[in-house]
């Protein structure tokens, strides 16, 4: 099975800082990656898929990268509602998750 | 609006079983592949299974393969999760996902449930 990480678990930042989140993959995947935001209490809302590809209703300063084995997701400009959790996930017939990388406010 | 409701998440002992269910609106549900994602409090999330729109694949996470079943209804646009033999481990809250694209599953998954708690506890 493909596995999944992600760096950092958690990193702190202020709001207007430009964020970086990386998924590395255990075997080449193509593109077949997405990723998700997460808030307490609420169901994962896709961001992005196709490793690229800005899911509709997304706002413009989320952006992913990648191919192969390594996946970037960017946040710019960070906005007070991006204060999340982020996983990435890979798309094949059993699809899992990352462990996820926790943005909180610095 | 496009909608999944699960229900069926309560209190089961050890060893005990439950049946989940996903109610699925306004979309057509015989056409998309579903799955069952679940997330221990405080933790990731673990994908646990996935069934075809025609019910001829079936897949598992190692996880609960062989005491977990999926199932649905496409007449009454429905998917369950029948969970046997329930560990503490199994705690956690379970959504349903519809990947974004029918018949696909490589393009992620845009609509969720909102969740339903299962609790595995004497």
């Amino acid at each position: 099975d493909i596995q999944l990480t992600q760096s950092p678990s958690s990193l702190s930042a202020f709001v207007g800082d430009t964020v970086a989140i990386t998924c590395r993959a255990s075997q080449d995947i193509n593109t077949w990656l997405a990723w998700y935001q997460q808030k307490p209490g609420k169901a994962p809302k896709l961001l992005i898929y196709a490793a690229s590809t800005l899911e509709s209703g997304v706002p413009s300063r989320f952006s992913g990268s990648g191919f192969g084995t390594d996946f970037t997701l960017t946040i710019s400009s960070l906005q007070p509602e991006d204060f999340a959790t982020y996983y990435c996930q890979h798309l094949a017939t059993s699809p899992q998750f990352g462990p996820g990388t926790t943005v909180d406010v610095k | 609006e496009v909608q999944l409701v699960e229900s069926g998440g309560g209190l089961v002992e050890p060893g005990g079983s439950l049946r989940l269910s996903c109610a699925a609106s306004e979309f057509t549900f015989t056409t998309y592949t579903m799955n069952w994602v679940r997330q221990v409090p405080g933790k990731g999330l673990e994908w646990i299974s996935s069934i075809s729109s025609s019910s001829a694949n079936i897949y598992y996470a190692d996880s609960v393969r062989g005491r977990f079943t999926i199932s649905r209804d496409n007449l009454k646009d429905s998917l369950f999760l029948q969970m046997n033999s329930l560990r503490p481990e199994d705690t956690a809250m379970y959504y349903c996902a519809r990947p974004k694209i029918p018949h696909n599953q490589n393009y992620g998954m845009d609509v969720w449930g909102q969740g339903t708690m299962v609790t595995v506890s004497s």
